[in-house]
């Protein structure tokens, strides 16, 4: 069964901390897609990064690095330098590559908080 | 293209009422989704349209539940006899054919309170 566990319910930094989100995923198929969504106040989800399985290669944009490792089956997220903008809701999704319906099974979802 | 729409925001019914929910999503997308969010957790996903062809339902989606994409564009989402349990964010995202990625946009969602 495909499953994703965010444990941190909520974490709260202070501004330009760096800060991590973990994310566990599970699933049995060998080709899937992992996401992280952002979700501010607003309600919209904003995407924010996909990374399919065969492509365990670290990523950096600007402030926000991913760590994939399929080893652990961990796909966190990094801030760095936290700003107040980025107090949001962050979500990891998995989809499964072989059923083919795109559809994303999310996490709980870890609400951070960042003080100024 | 504006993205993916949803229509109406915010929706307060009372318990027994019908309610029906629209989403315009992106004219090139051919694959649209509903899911559910309650407060404090994860979207729960509830279907798919592929063009008009509805392939997959989840359990969640009772009887109560019905959701149209006539001619494979806009999407409507009903639910009959609401109850309080229904309250939550009903969200709708689309998203190319899987060979063009996966492009997944959500729209704002329609935000249900059941009185």
């Amino acid at each position: 069964a495909q499953k994703v566990t965010q444990a941190q319910t909520e974490i709260s930094v202070v501004e330009k901390e760096d800060v991590t989100l973990d994310c566990v995923y599970e699933t049995r198929d060998t080709t899937y897609y992992l996401f992280w969504y952002k979700q501010p106040p607003s309600g919209e989800l904003v995407f924010l990064i996909r990374r399919n399985s065969f492509d365990e290669q670290n990523e950096i944009s600007g402030r926000y690095s991913w760590n994939f490792q399929k080893s652990t089956s961990s796909f966190n997220f990094t801030i760095t330098a936290s700003q107040v903008v980025d107090s949001a809701v962050y979500f990891c999704a998995l989809s499964e590559g072989q059923s083919n319906t795109g559809k994303l099974i999310f996490g709980q979802g870890t609400t951070l908080q960042v003080k100024p | 293209d504006t993205g993916v729409s949803q229509d109406p925001r915010h929706k307060i019914t009372k318990r027994g009422q019908n309610v029906t929910f629209r989403c315009d999503p992106i004219s090139e997308h051919n694959r649209l989704y509903w899911y559910r969010q309650t407060l404090g957790q994860g979207p729960e996903f509830l279907t798919y349209f592929q063009n008009e062809a509805q392939l997959e339902k989840s359990r969640l989606l009772s009887d109560r539940f019905s959701a149209e994409r006539p001619k494979g564009s806009f999407s409507t989402l009903e639910i009959q006899r609401t109850e309080q349990g229904d309250s939550a964010m009903y969200l709708c995202a689309s998203s190319p054919p899987p060979q063009e990625g996966y492009g997944y946009t959500f729209g704002s969602g329609t935000r249900l309170t059941v009185v």
